[in-house]
């Protein structure tokens, strides 16, 4: 069975750091591109970023809002995606869920399997 | 902040048919495919039309989708209670270099 699972997430001061971990399982990770989207409490969806397979390069792309703060990686070994979260703002309280993602050419792409989420609350 | 506009709420009676709107720009929609999520009460969304009007495996032919020029559709035939849910569209950005999500359409079945 394809799956997600997030972890990682709990309460944290703002200006501290986090890391989120996304295991993977039921495919070959490394094909993959993975990516990130978070959704605030009573909120929409908001993306957050993604990171390219290493056949693609393992570049990484960031929305404007956590660019410069939220730094997105992966161990393709450990079947592991992260996502390392600093100088965190109250802004940033959200269920971050991992996402795998499909690309078939350019702006052709979705994201076809989810994690159930972890929940971050940054508050002092 | 949403890129996509879509209506905050439908609402419609058993085994009728919705259409939730999904309206954007020439450099998201109109450029880009046009994916649709469905988030059921206290879940993690759930692709449910990729590439404008296509259907995953698995998903009910209940569920369809369009697009048009800047803007994009997902149609709920024969609607059941169990299609309560938010909905959201999603479509690639060229000016901003990111996925942008709509505003979500929350659909009750009356």
């Amino acid at each position: 069975e394809v799956q997600l699972v997030e972890s990682g997430g709990g309460l944290v001061q703002p200006g501290r750091s986090l890391r989120l971990s996304c295991t993977a399982s039921g495919f070959t990770f490394g094909d993959y591109a993975m990516s990130w989207v978070r959704q605030a409490p009573g909120k929409g969806l908001e993306w957050v970023g993604f990171i390219r397979s290493k056949a693609y390069g393992g570049t990484t792309e960031y929305a404007a809002s956590v660019k410069g703060r939220f730094t997105i990686s992966r161990d393709d070994s450990k079947s592991i995606a992260y996502l390392q979260m600093n100088s965190l703002k109250t802004e940033d309280t959200a269920v971050y869920y991992c996402t795998r993602r499909k690309a078939a050419g350019k702006g052709y792409y979705y994201m076809d399997v989810w994690g159930k989420g972890t929940t971050v609350t940054v508050s002092s | 902040q949403s890129v996509l506009t879509q209506p905050p709420s439908v609402s419609e009676a058993p085994r009728q048919r919705v259409t939730i709107s999904c309206s954007g720009s020439s450099s998201n929609i109109g450029n880009n495919a046009v994916n649709w999520y469905q988030q059921l009460p206290g879940k993690a969304p759930k692709l449910l039309i990729y590439y404008d009007d296509l259907l995953p495996s698995g998903v009910s032919d209940r569920f369809s989708g369009s697009k048009s020029g800047t803007s994009a559709s997902l149609a709920i035939s024969g609607l059941q209670s169990e299609d309560e849910a938010d909905y959201y569209c999603a479509a690639w950005d060229d000016s901003l270099n990111g996925l942008v999500f709509g505003t979500g359409t929350k659909v009750t079945v009356l």
